[in-house]
């Protein structure tokens, strides 16, 4: 149980370009979602927190208009970075809470690689 | 919020030893630690837990004990196989007394690397 997913696990697309990324939970409807970012040999980093129906939080720092978070349904979220850049280049994360569940439990990671 | 501190960085065993990974906290409200295990180019995969009314939890090898006293919990690997070695994080809430809608507070880390 508490199996979540993320596609696309990597992708590459130039500069300027906007890419979705989706998270799903697959077995239990997640109240909240987490999206993360990860350097190499870093710890996580929070970038926002959202809940189903409503506007996602987003950690200081992280630009809201250029990830956009989306969380439609008690199943998917998804992040969109918008007029991306090879700084943006990284691992990315989400994880999903609910259903009961005390923990957060994470999808496998999006390598986003921007030219 | 919460600050957690994780030691240490990195850690090399032979397979068959014990491994100890050490986490403090700084919340005193904090009443939840989940261990997460990283392998490369992976999401983090939730290993074990404990709340804080238990001072110890045990799944087959893996275990973890809890000093809320000096607000520290660790995380206890036994008889270690090279499958074992990946980066182990641990987490505390991030704002235990208010609303944070599960966030987590992550430790920096530990490299664990088990030699055969």
């Amino acid at each position: 149980g508490a199996v979540v997913s993320q596609h696309p696990s990597r992708v590459i697309c130039k500069s300027g370009t906007s890419v979705k990324i989706e998270c799903r939970s697959l077995d239990f409807q997640a109240t909240t979602m987490f999206w993360y970012r990860q350097f190499p040999k870093q710890s996580l980093m929070l970038m926002a927190t959202s809940n189903e129906g409503s506007k996602a939080t987003y950690e200081q720092g992280v630009e809201k208009d250029k990830f956009l978070i989306n969380h439609a349904s008690l199943t998917l979220s998804t992040l969109t970075v918008t007029s991306a850049h090879p700084e943006d280049s990284s691992f990315y994360i989400c994880s999903a809470r609910g259903g009961g569940l005390a923990s957060q439990y994470f999808g496998p990671g999006t390598r986003l690689t921007v030219l | 919020g919460e600050n957690v501190e994780q030691h240490p960085s990195t850690l090399s065993v032979q397979e068959g030893d014990s491994a100890v990974i050490k986490c403090t906290y700084s919340d005193s409200a904090s009443n939840y630690f989940p261990w997460y295990k990283q392998e490369l180019g992976k999401g983090p995969q939730l290993i074990i837990d404990i709340r804080s009314n238990v001072g110890e939890k045990k799944d087959q090898r893996i275990a973890v004990t809890l000093n809320k006293t000096a607000k520290h919990f660790s995380l206890h690997i036994t008889e270690t196989q090279p499958e074992d070695s990946a980066v182990y994080f641990c987490a505390a809430p991030h704002n235990a007394g208010g609303t944070s809608y599960g966030k987590l507070t992550f430790g920096q880390g530990t490299i664990l690397t088990v030699h055969p």
